[in-house]
């Protein structure tokens, strides 16, 4: 089961903030959290990563905590194509390779 | 121009029918993996590939089999299907998954199969 959790759907006006909040409270100290997303059907898309610190791209900002319990995806100012399926996976530890995705958080962005 | 294939993209089919899903990468990825997507239920992985030879479950590898017998190449095998696996397909490869993994997975553009 995934080690993550997420809000099932969130909206968000257009030009606005996205906040897309993750819980992953078993994170272990060396286990970083990525952040994915997915547009309708297609396979999901690399958005960003982290460990400890807050972390910035060109697609969105991520957040983590001190606690590392839990992060916070930043989209700075949503656009429509913007709504997607947001994932957010940690490695299991071990380094397995099992990458579990979850469900996601579907982000409506309205006009 | 960096890419992973799949193949057939959509395809229908009867139970019992064995069938295999092809996934090609052009990366020189050691990292290859199988997803299944169903409404509701998110993105599972099926199998996982960490190197040539090298494969083991995800979380619901039952009644799909995989092989790894080159680097770029890792087909899903269907060796029986039936309904329940009627499902959007996606593979995936990458640079090894372990600490410090630049999280880049890169992702076929699917395949929807319907099994009848």
């Amino acid at each position: 089961d995934a080690k993550t959790t997420q809000p099932t759907s969130m909206d968000c006006a257009e030009g606005r903030a996205a906040n897309l909040p993750c819980n992953h409270s078993t994170i272990s100290g060396n286990e970083y959290v990525y952040w994915y997303r997915q547009i309708h059907s297609q396979g999901p898309q690399y958005i960003i990563h982290g460990l400890k610190n807050n972390e910035t791209n060109e697609m969105a900002s991520l957040i983590i905590t001190e606690d590392r319990k839990s992060s916070t995806l930043i989209l700075p100012h949503a656009t429509l194509r913007d709504t997607a399926v947001y994932y957010c996976i940690d490695l299991r530890s071990g380094n397995t390779g099992k990458l579990i995705f979850g469900q996601g958080t579907t982000l409506q962005v309205k006009p | 121009e960096a890419q992973v294939t799949q193949n057939p993209r959509y395809l229908i089919t009867v139970t019992g029918k064995k069938l295999t899903v092809t996934c090609s990468q052009n990366m020189n990825h050691e990292y290859m993996s199988w997803y299944r997507q169903d409404p509701g239920l998110g993105l599972r992985q099926i199998y996982y590939s960490m190197n040539v030879e090298v494969t083991d479950k995800g979380d619901v590898p039952e009644g799909y089999k995989v092989s790894r017998k080159e680097k770029r190449n890792f087909p899903l095998i269907l060796e029986s299907p039936s309904p329940n696996q009627t499902s959007l397909y996606f593979c995936a490869s990458s640079l090894p998954p372990q600490q410090g993994w630049s999280g880049e997975l890169f992702f076929g553009e699917g395949s929807r199969l319907t099994v009848l």
